[in-house]
């Protein structure tokens, strides 16, 4: 089965420590992307990838670092300077970066700060 | 502003057809219009895009006005599992996906 899986589904974390978010896709795309979601809003880009080793920052990147060291993987760390972490996180993925490709996206990680 | 705008919500009844408009008055030349749909703590799924022409597919078909700065998502016969947040988004040839709105709750009645 294609597609994209996140890891974990839920995760609780204490305030002041940096934590990872997982994302895999075995869908053969270059492109993949982070966004955030508050509740009841809108989804916000974070970071995306065009390619491996190779990332820009979305519209809210401060306090979030990314890597791209594979194809398959493009895992999200939340850092302490990140001032209300706490959101539902979703990674997607496209064949490309171009105007026609269609995003898959994963079933989110819910992030909690306590 | 690269923003699209949506109506907060809608209501329809089952089995009846759905229109579900969207602004986007900035639009470029080169933008895409996309549509995607969220069901609670899911992630979005896509539907539907476009350029110019209006566009067909199993799940639903997409009618861009003539001078790209509005679209209609149509939904011809609206069921319950059609419930969800849609969401109009834009996204052009140069890299990332813009920002979605708020999108649109659709309520289906039985």
């Amino acid at each position: 089965d294609g597609g994209i899986t996140q890891s974990p589904k839920y995760l609780f974390r204490k305030e002041g420590q940096n934590v990872t978010l997982s994302c895999e896709q075995n869908l053969n795309h270059d492109a993949m992307y982070w966004y955030r979601q508050d509740p009841g809003q809108g989804l916000r880009l974070i970071y995306y990838s065009q390619i491996v080793n190779d990332f820009q920052k979305g519209d809210i990147a401060e306090g979030y670092s990314v890597s791209r060291e594979k194809k398959e993987s493009f895992p999200l760390t939340v850092t302490s300077a990140q001032k209300n972490p706490t959101a539902f996180y979703l990674c997607a993925s496209s064949v490309g970066l171009a105007g026609y490709n269609e995003q898959f996206f994963g079933p989110g990680t819910r992030l909690t700060v306590l | 502003d690269a923003k699209t705008t949506q109506p907060n919500s809608m209501e329809s009844n089952e089995e009846e057809p759905v229109h579900l408009p969207c602004n986007h008055s900035t639009i470029s030349g080169t933008d895409y219009i996309h549509w995607y749909r969220q069901l609670p703590s899911q992630g979005p799924e896509y539907v539907i895009h476009g350029l110019t022409s209006n566009v067909n597919n199993r799940m639903a078909s997409l009618a861009i006005a003539e001078d790209r700065k509005s679209s209609t998502l149509i939904l011809h016969r609206a069921t319950l599992r059609d419930a969800a947040v849609y969401y109009c988004t834009r996204k052009g040839n140069a890299g990332n996906m813009l920002t979605f709105g708020g999108g649109t709750r659709l309520m289906v009645k039985p």
